[in-house]
């Protein structure tokens, strides 16, 4: 089993729809979750950090749940441009070695 | 402000020659990382440095691959010699704190003939 597991893509939708991404983690120790996205052939960027309370930023909204070991993301309202492969993020216990989920591609089409 | 610059952007060298990649972190960020992507697969860690110190190398492939931090400020990856697996985007990140958000530079692109 992978220490990150995201769904696999690609999810194609239309603009203006809202799309959910989920993502579950292995270590029960992990201490940090984070969403970032990457374009093709970009480096990866930030887009939220995830907290157990949850956190929204515009029009995304990042949920943990720590006794699932699951985190979610969604985003309302879709764009073109967020179009993008978004990738779960964990630090390990004590923030130690970064695991990355290999990444759901999204499509939002006209 | 500047974020993580990393030198060369890309990189092609042939099987058994030495190459170094070099990153530049955000000033006054303590925490450096250093990933790799290999075609086709998700983003690998390879080690952490906190200021000059190495605090997590567990992800380096192997003795060929040499990772510095003199001083805490840039750090250099070396792969020596190189072989044609280790082909691949070689990412480095900074961070403020130990578990805070990191952030990337552009990548080295590397390619080993």
């Amino acid at each position: 089993r992978k220490e990150v597991e995201q769904d696999p893509g690609p999810f194609n939708v239309p603009e203006g729809a809202t799309v959910a991404f989920n993502c579950t983690y292995s270590n029960s120790a992990s201490q940090s979750f984070f969403w970032y996205r990457q374009d093709c052939r970009k480096e990866p960027k930030l887009l939220m950090s995830v907290y157990s309370s949850g956190n929204e930023d515009g029009r995304f909204t990042a949920q943990l749940n720590r006794a699932s070991q699951y985190i979610s993301l969604l985003i309302r309202d879709s764009k073109l441009s967020d179009s993008a492969t978004y990738l779960c993020v964990v630090n390990g216990a004590g923030g130690f070695k970064t695991i990355f989920g290999a990444g759901t591609r999204l499509f939002v089409k006209a | 402000e500047a974020g993580v610059t990393q030198f060369p952007s890309h990189s092609v060298i042939e099987k058994g020659q030495t190459v170094t990649l070099r990153c530049d972190p955000i000033s006054g960020h303590d925490n450096l990382y250093w990933y790799r992507r290999v075609m086709g697969k998700e983003i690998k860690f390879l080690l952490h440095f906190v200021k000059e110190s190495k605090q997590d190398e567990s992800g380096m492939p192997n003795n060929r691959f040499l990772a510095e931090r003199t001083g805490g400020t840039y750090s250099t990856l070396k792969v020596q010699p190189a072989e044609l697996e280790d082909s691949g985007v070689y990412f480095c990140a900074s961070s403020l704190r130990t578990e805070g958000s990191q952030y990337f530079g552009a990548g080295t692109r590397l390619s080993v003939l």
